[in-house]
């Protein structure tokens, strides 16, 4: 199982700064993927990256894979009360298993 | 469309008593996968079905824990007796075509505390 390390553990900021939370592993990722769990529901799926070096975005936020695969990082711009939520990284070790790190809670302040 | 249902959503019992979270999954879906999460070691699989068959368990953590899948459109898992340290949120989640490839949805979870 990869260990997945996430950094920071915890994020408070003012509305429309920007953020960046990270995701590492001393191991070579096959895929990574993101999720967003609000507070009392389920995480919910927000990226899938599998190619080294590949960046992906959806609306304000940025999703990087590390060009050797072992580590990843989201970046929010113009964050939003909204955005407030735990974000988890996750690897899969075989074809249905998901591995998690502890996650970031990112709390963004009006 | 319903996404995964799961109830209660939230259980407070005591030590000793036994507990059964319920889990629907998203109709069509034939995977299914209950989950833990505390604050201490984060989300955790738990055991995964696959068309109702368990395929791997090593993550329950003892005996006192059983997952069933008796048809495609619902799951139970059944702590007995309660210890205060399985208090969590469970998540039960699914996904479509063999082998969880695709994406996990997840329900909204149980929050169990035992006291």
């Amino acid at each position: 199982t990869q260990l997945l390390e996430q950094s920071p553990q915890f994020l408070s900021i003012q509305e429309g700064e920007n953020l960046t939370v990270y995701c590492n592993s001393s191991s070579v990722f096959s895929s990574l993927q993101w999720y967003r769990q609000e507070p009392g529901e389920g995480p919910v799926l927000l990226v899938t990256v599998v190619t080294g070096g590949e960046v992906k975005k959806l609306k304000r936020l940025t999703f990087q894979f590390g060009d050797a695969r072992k580590d990843s990082s989201l970046h929010i711009t113009a964050a939003q009360p909204g955005d407030t939520g735990l974000y988890l990284c996750a690897t899969r070790s075989n074809d249905y298993k998901l591995s998690f790190g502890a996650g970031t809670t990112v709390t963004v302040r009006a | 469309d319903a996404g995964v249902i799961q109830s209660p959503r939230h259980e407070v019992t005591e030590m000793g008593q036994e507990v059964t979270l319920r889990c629907k999954p998203i109709s069509g879906h034939n995977s299914l996968f209950w989950y833990r999460q505390t604050m201490m070691r984060g989300l955790e699989l738990l055991i995964y079905f696959n068309n109702n068959v368990p395929i791997d368990d090593s993550g329950m953590p003892e005996d006192r824990f059983s997952a069933k899948m008796p048809n495609a459109s619902f799951s139970t898992l059944k702590i007995q007796p309660s210890e205060p340290r399985d208090s969590a949120v469970y998540f039960c989640a699914s996904s479509s075509r063999g082998g969880g490839s695709n994406e996990q949805f997840f329900g909204p979870g149980t929050r169990l505390t035992v006291l």
